[in-house]
């Protein structure tokens, strides 16, 4: 039973346009949503994250989008560099034990 | 800013023998995580420590596994009698309690088990 969701396992996109990636969550008991990025043979990098009572959170060329009652979020990167081809994880956390809960995966191809 | 150092980075092992894997956190991070990862997966939660004492160990996959932190510093994570199926990514991670639940993680440890 998978409470993280992550139904594209890949994306291709060209430089410089936008790169949307998805994910759907099934427990409303999560209140914190994390992105994190992974190459190949390392540990994920943490990317952006936001809290159940906001509904956007920006960092840059990253923002995270939060719909609570659609039980899902998107993480956009705009523009897209070749730089940012990986594998992007979407997590998610309830309480404050940190312990995440991780999808699959979804991985960026930017060219 | 030294961030999470995991050794070895890489273990090949033969069916049956004990492994053991060593993360050391961020410094000043009091909570320090184990995960594990196999390929197509995503990161998959062991257990974690908030200093030296262990708070879940629920999800440690067998009996096998088992981790420790004895000083609440550094951590180490053996795997007993080893099995083909333990072949995988060993992630270390860690946080402060205060930074709500954003952890971060070390370059891991592979396992592969011949």
């Amino acid at each position: 039973d998978q409470q993280v969701k992550q139904n594209s396992p890949s994306l291709s996109v060209q430089e410089g346009r936008i790169s949307i990636l998805n994910c759907d969550y099934t427990n409303s008991m999560f209140d914190y949503f994390l992105w994190y990025k992974k190459y190949p043979a390392e540990g994920p990098t943490f990317l952006i994250s936001i809290s159940s009572i906001k509904d956007k959170n920006e960092d840059g060329r990253f923002t995270v989008f939060l719909n609570k009652s659609a039980k899902h979020l998107s993480l956009h990167i705009v523009p897209s560099q070749p730089g940012d081809s990986a594998v992007y994880f979407c997590a998610a956390s309830r309480g404050s034990q940190g312990n995440l809960i991780f999808g699959k995966g979804t991985k960026l191809s930017v060219k | 800013d030294t961030g999470v150092s995991q050794n070895p980075r890489h273990k090949i092992t033969k069916r049956g023998q004990n492994v053991t894997f060593r993360c050391d956190p961020i410094s000043e991070h009091n909570r320090l995580y184990w995960y594990r990862q196999t390929l197509g997966q995503g990161p998959e939660f062991l257990t974690y420590f908030q200093n030296e004492a262990q708070l879940e160990k629920s999800r440690l996959l067998s009996d096998r596994f088992s981790a420790e932190r004895p000083k609440g510093s550094f951590s180490t994570l053996e795997i007993q009698r080893t099995e083909q199926g333990d072949s995988a990514m060993y992630l270390c991670a860690s946080s402060k309690t205060d930074s709500g639940n954003t952890i971060y993680f070390g370059e891991g440890s592979w396992l592969t088990v011949v």
